[in-house]
């Protein structure tokens, strides 16, 4: 079945610093999302992804979509203490079907101020 | 628009026992997904109703059920519950036109 890979599990950085977590796929993606959940929170929808090489800014947060949309990154330039919290990227199945939401492990982010 | 709702949002269970769990999807919103949060295992997707019919499913066993009813509103079912049942319940429904998955708050299962 799909699986979706996501590193790093855990990632530390002074705030400033840019920061980046990865997403693949065992297959091909009809879309890709990213979610954020802050500590004690539930995941909150940031962007979705459709087209192969996409790329999508939102203020200090960039999104890219793999030409083969089996894989995405989200780069965060200068962190702020505010960007603490637990990134999970959502692979949507390709296909003819409507294929399962499948979520990365997950990304912790710590801003150390 | 108000938001997802889960009830209860607090549960404590003994071994054995079985729950029900209920989701209130966005005004209009038609889908509804069912995933199960753990340290240890993220985010597991369980299952996705649309229009009353079970669209997708993950891998867990039997024990966990699901259904929709005709307002779009969702419960889930764990019976004979087990230890490692414990864990945040999250529902999450969209509407036809985007892919977007509106969580609710969550409903924190501990299974003693």
């Amino acid at each position: 079945g799909q699986q979706v890979m996501q590193i790093p599990q855990y990632q530390h950085v002074q705030e400033g610093e840019d920061f980046t977590t990865y997403c693949n796929s065992s297959t091909t993606l009809s879309n890709i999302q990213w979610y954020k959940q802050r500590p004690g929170g539930h995941p909150v929808f940031l962007i979705q992804l459709v087209k192969s090489g996409e790329v999508k800014k939102q203020k200090r947060l960039t999104f890219q979509f793999g030409e083969a949309k089996k894989n995405s990154s989200l780069h965060i330039t200068a962190t702020q203490t505010t960007d603490v919290g637990t990134y999970f990227c959502a692979g949507r199945g390709g296909g003819t079907s409507y294929g399962k939401l499948t979520f990365g492990q997950g990304t912790i982010l710590t801003v150390h101020p | 628009k108000a938001g997802v709702t889960q009830t209860p949002r607090y549960l404590i269970k003994t071994r054995g026992q079985q729950v029900t769990l209920s989701c209130s999807p966005i005004s209009g919103h038609r889908s509804v997904s069912w995933y199960q949060q753990t340290p240890g295992q993220g985010l597991q997707f369980l299952f996705e109703y649309f229009s009353e019919t079970q669209r997708n499913k993950g891998n867990f066993p039997g024990r966990f059920s699901g259904r929709q009813f005709s307002n779009s509103r969702s419960e889930m079912n764990v019976s004979t519950l087990e230890l490692g049942d414990s864990a945040l319940y999250l529902c999450a429904s969209s509407s036809t036109l985007t892919d977007t998955q509106y969580f609710g708050p969550g409903t924190r299962l501990t299974v003693l």
